[in-house]
């Protein structure tokens, strides 16, 4: 099955800095790629997914690149802001596999102001 | 659109008794749901894969018979903790597939379960 491995698990940095998450994935049939931000006691919420057609997709200060021949994505988040902090998720799955995505330990962000 | 609503959003319940999550699609059909378990400061871990008129599928090292998933409407999926212990204690969270499969999730709140 499906491994993803994510680093760092915890990341600091001041506001208005940038913060770099990275993920890696083993299975080559994954190919859609979704980043979730996580508050304590919350669902997580979708800020950005890739499908391998691409190999970048930027959303305002969020940005999500794919290397599909090493196998690895990785999420920037440019000028931070304190709403930032949260615990980010990044995941793996076959879409239209009807399987659950597989998700990555997680990394805890501190923007300190 | 693809709103997923799961109830109770926490619960306390006393060692030894039974408790049942529901997990609903509300604006569409959802032949899969996914049952996930988050221990504090942990990553999401599937539990089992839930299709609506058929049994479901547990990730290995969940028990089936302490965790029991019902499917049986294309809006509704719960999971029941039987016979509930403290090392139950966590958070659980539902998502919905739609009919098209994709993997995109929709989730529901999540359950805070705490056995005392």
């Amino acid at each position: 099955g499906e491994n993803v491995e994510q680093h760092p698990s915890t990341l600091s940095v001041q506001e208005g800095d940038s913060a770099v998450i990275k993920c890696t994935y083993s299975d080559s049939a994954s190919n859609y790629f979704p980043w979730y931000k996580q508050e304590l006691g919350k669902r997580p919420q979708l800020i950005i997914d890739i499908r391998s057609n691409v190999g970048e997709k930027k959303d305002q200060r969020i940005a999500v690149t794919l290397n599909k021949t090493a196998k690895h994505f990785s999420l920037h988040i440019t000028e931070t802001q304190p709403e930032d902090s949260a615990v980010y998720f990044c995941a793996a799955a076959m879409d239209t596999g009807r399987r659950a995505l597989t998700f990555g330990s997680g990394t805890r962000l501190q923007v300190q102001p | 659109g693809a709103v997923v609503s799961q109830h109770p959003s926490w619960v306390i319940c006393k060692s030894g008794t039974s408790v049942k999550i529901e997990c609903r699609s509300l604006d569409f059909q959802a032949t899969t749901m996914f049952w996930y378990r988050q221990f504090p400061k942990q990553s999401l871990m599937l539990m089992a894969t839930s299709n609506e008129g058929s049994k479901a599928t547990y990730e290995q090292g969940v028990e089936k018979d302490k965790f029991l998933i019902n499917h049986a409407s294309l809006t509704l999926s719960t999971l029941t903790v039987t016979s509930a212990h403290p090392e139950d204690s966590s958070f659980y969270i539902c998502s919905a597939m739609n009919r098209q499969g994709h993997a995109e999730a929709f989730f529901g709140q999540g359950t805070r379960l705490t056995v005392v």
